[in-house]
């Protein structure tokens, strides 16, 4: 079963745009991580927040983190046609190497 | 280093058969987790192993079942495949501890015909 949900399902941007998605989870974690896959092929990790932590950034990808909501949200700045791909959140909790994902959100950024 | 790595990348069988998909973490790391992408049910969780055990399992019948090497190299079989078998299967790699990241590896699409 799914951990939570991500919201919007899908997102159509024009490239410099900002694309925001939103994660909830439903159970306490140690940590929240982002996602990115392309097309069917493998997961891309692209970040990781501690539950400890409440805003994270790398290069262009902005992550916050509400505990006490359960929920958690991916900021990508100046979208790229290349940042079209689905969108995974994941939660682990105290389950060895299990991690359970939201259902991820589709974005599409056009030139 | 090398990233996760997963044979074959596709497949095509028939009900009823059976399959076995391998996977080869990233030197270094000792944990393996399975998982099964479908456009309905999307990722699910199959099992994990660490140093040749299996520390967790997912909810799936007993048809689906894996194996760790002293490698840390690990394989997942499917007996007696059903047509709802088709799915991308994604194996992820991690030093093993309840904090790690998970690198997942390019998958492998299973056709079940």
């Amino acid at each position: 079963s799914q951990q939570g949900e991500e919201d919007p399902q899908a997102l159509s941007i024009q490239e410099g745009e900002n694309a925001t998605m939103n994660c909830s989870y439903k159970t306490s974690i140690n940590n929240l991580q982002w996602y990115r896959q392309n097309s069917g092929r493998g997961l891309v990790h692209l970040i990781l927040i501690r539950s400890n932590e409440r805003e994270k950034h790398s290069g262009r990808l902005r992550v916050t983190l509400d505990t006490s909501k359960k929920s958690s949200s991916l900021l990508i700045t100046a979208s790229r046609a290349a940042d079209t791909a689905s969108y995974f959140c994941a939660t682990d909790g105290d389950s060895w190497g299990k991690l359970q994902f939201g259902a991820g959100t589709q974005v599409v950024v056009t030139p | 280093k090398a990233g996760v790595t997963q044979t074959p990348r596709y497949l095509i069988k028939t009900r009823g058969q059976q399959v076995t998909l391998s996977c080869s973490p990233i030197s270094g790391h000792r944990s393996v987790s399975w998982y099964q992408q479908t456009p309905g049910q999307g990722l699910q969780f199959l099992f994990e192993y660490f140093s040749e055990t299996q520390r967790n399992k997912g909810n799936f019948p007993g048809r689906f079942s894996g194996r760790q090497f002293s490698n840390s190299r690990s394989e997942m079989n499917v007996s007696t495949l059903e047509l709802g078998d088709s799915a991308l299967y994604l194996c992820a790699s991690s030093l093993g501890t309840l904090e790690d990241t998970q690198y997942f590896g390019p998958g492998t699409r299973l056709t079940v015909l």
